[in-house]
């Protein structure tokens, strides 16, 4: 069962535009989301996160929005640019008290931004 | 070097053969996670250590996946017996963070092909 989702496997955007990326948790043990961007052949980058207690952060061109009622969070670009082309990750953790937990991921969104 | 960094960025092995995949995490990180990303999935959690304390091996698929860190820094993923079902990409990321998982700084990753 997974306990992170990101139902839209791709998204295609023109450039100057906003990317809407969304993803939903059922864990309602979670308190912690990041997102991770990937290009192929590398390796997962960290984007931006946000805490449970906050409803937005932003980053620059980047803001994830978490609400928490409906167990749901967005990332934000804008405006999306030819190298935002990539996979991005959702990521969720919980705290155990003492025990660290780990990172569980959905199974990302490709994002195709056209210039 | 500044990154976490993993050997070999590929494997090909024939069923049956042991492997083992390296990782050398960012200097001065105590955690470090072991992640399989399958074809089209998600990274999905193996293993986690912090220093040389394996304190979560919950998401090692069999018992024919083994995991060390001996000293603390350089961790090995030894997996015996390959399958074909073990063909993934094997992501290791390691992170400042003590008790509770942050930000996680990933390696790019070794591909592994089982024949």
């Amino acid at each position: 069962d997974q306990q992170v989702k990101q139902n839209s496997p791709s998204l295609s955007v023109q450039e100057g535009r906003i990317s809407i990326l969304n993803c939903d948790y059922t864990n309602s043990m979670f308190d912690y989301f990041l997102w991770y961007k990937k290009y192929p052949a590398e390796g997962p980058t960290f984007l931006i996160s946000i805490s449970s207690i906050k409803d937005k952060n932003e980053d620059g061109r980047f803001t994830v929005f978490l609400n928490k009622s409906a167990k749901h969070l967005s990332l934000h670009i804008v405006p999306s640019q030819p190298g935002d082309s990539a996979v991005y990750f959702c990521a969720a953790s919980a705290y155990y008290g003492g025990s660290q937990g780990n990172l569980i991921f959905g199974k990302g969104t490709k994002l195709s931004v056209k210039p | 070097g500044a990154g976490v960094s993993q050997s070999p960025r590929y494997k090909v092995a024939k069923r049956g053969q042991d492997v083992a995949l390296r990782c050398d995490p960012i200097s001065g990180h105590v955690s470090l996670f072991w992640y399989q990303q399958a074809l089209g999935q998600g990274p999905e959690f193996l293993t986690y250590f912090q220093n040389e304390a394996q304190l979560d091996k919950s998401g090692l698929p069999s018992d024919r996946f083994f995991a060390e860190r001996p000293e603390g820094s350089v961790s090995t993923l030894k997996i015996q017996r390959t399958q074909q079902e073990d063909s993934a990409v094997y992501l290791c990321a390691s992170s400042l963070e003590y008790f509770r998982v942050g930000e996680l700084f990933f390696g790019e990753g070794s591909r592994l092909t089982v024949l």
